[in-house]
């Protein structure tokens, strides 16, 4: 069965350095997300993405994150100069298509702890 | 806006009994309301959704939801409890604006005592 994929599934980072979190969405998916758990919290929305640019972007989503679908298969989040508060769990997820009944699929998250 | 509540953050039921894990939920249109369910150390797994329909909706490993909503409801229950469906229960509900994205609860953990 098909099934979204993350690497690394944990990041270690220094406060100020740069990350990329990397993602595989399922194959024929079009629409796709980035949600970050931070630990003990919900899982909350950050970005979707659809035909090579974002659709919807939270506010947690400031100018230091971005998103990037640099191939036909991978969908990146950049953190460009991480905080301590950017520790968390984050999740890729996709969706086939458009439809309101379509289930998102998450990945199993990359656990990012920002020292 | 939309919203979730899951009223219990711990819900402990002994195996083979009965289990649900309650979801409330607040949109201002149709609802469209999901179950994920989060195992230690790994990602979100859907379990199941309600979007039209019946209101009862059946999904993976025998759990089931029910949508009322009258009470604003869709609680999740499973009729005998295993000590494998201890993990952390989740619910969202679809924005009903722009990307779809999911509002979740803020999750129950479940554990079912052998």
């Amino acid at each position: 069965e098909p099934e979204v994929t993350q690497t690394p599934s944990h990041q270690v980072t220094q406060m100020g350095q740069e990350v990329i979190l990397r993602c595989v969405p399922i194959s024929n998916h079009l629409y796709f997300y980035w949600y970050r758990q931070i630990l003990g919290q919900k899982v909350e929305f950050l970005v979707s993405f659809y035909n090579n640019e974002i659709s919807e972007k939270s506010e947690i989503f400031d100018d230091q994150f971005s998103v990037e679908r640099p191939d036909g298969s991978n969908f990146t989040l950049k953190i460009r100069s991480t905080k301590l508060e950017d520790s968390a769990m984050y999740f890729c997820a996709s969706r086939i298509g458009s439809a309101y009944q379509e289930t998102q699929y998450f990945g199993p998250g990359t656990r990012l702890l920002v020292l | 806006a939309q919203s979730v509540a899951q009223p219990e953050d711990q819900v402990n039921v002994a195996e083979g009994n009965p289990l649900t894990v309650k979801c409330t939920y607040s949109v201002s249109g149709n609802p469209y309301l999901f179950w994920y369910v989060q195992y230690p150390n790994r990602g979100l797994q859907f379990l199941l959704k309600y979007i039209t329909g019946d209101n009862l909706v059946k999904g993976s490993y025998g759990f089931e939801a029910e949508f009322n909503k009258s009470q604003t409801s869709f609680h999740l229950k499973k009729p005998s409890a295993l000590v494998s469906d201890s993990a952390l229960y989740f619910c969202a509900v679809r924005d009903q604006t722009g990307a779809n994205n999911l509002f979740f609860g803020t999750g129950t953990r479940l554990t079912v005592i052998p």
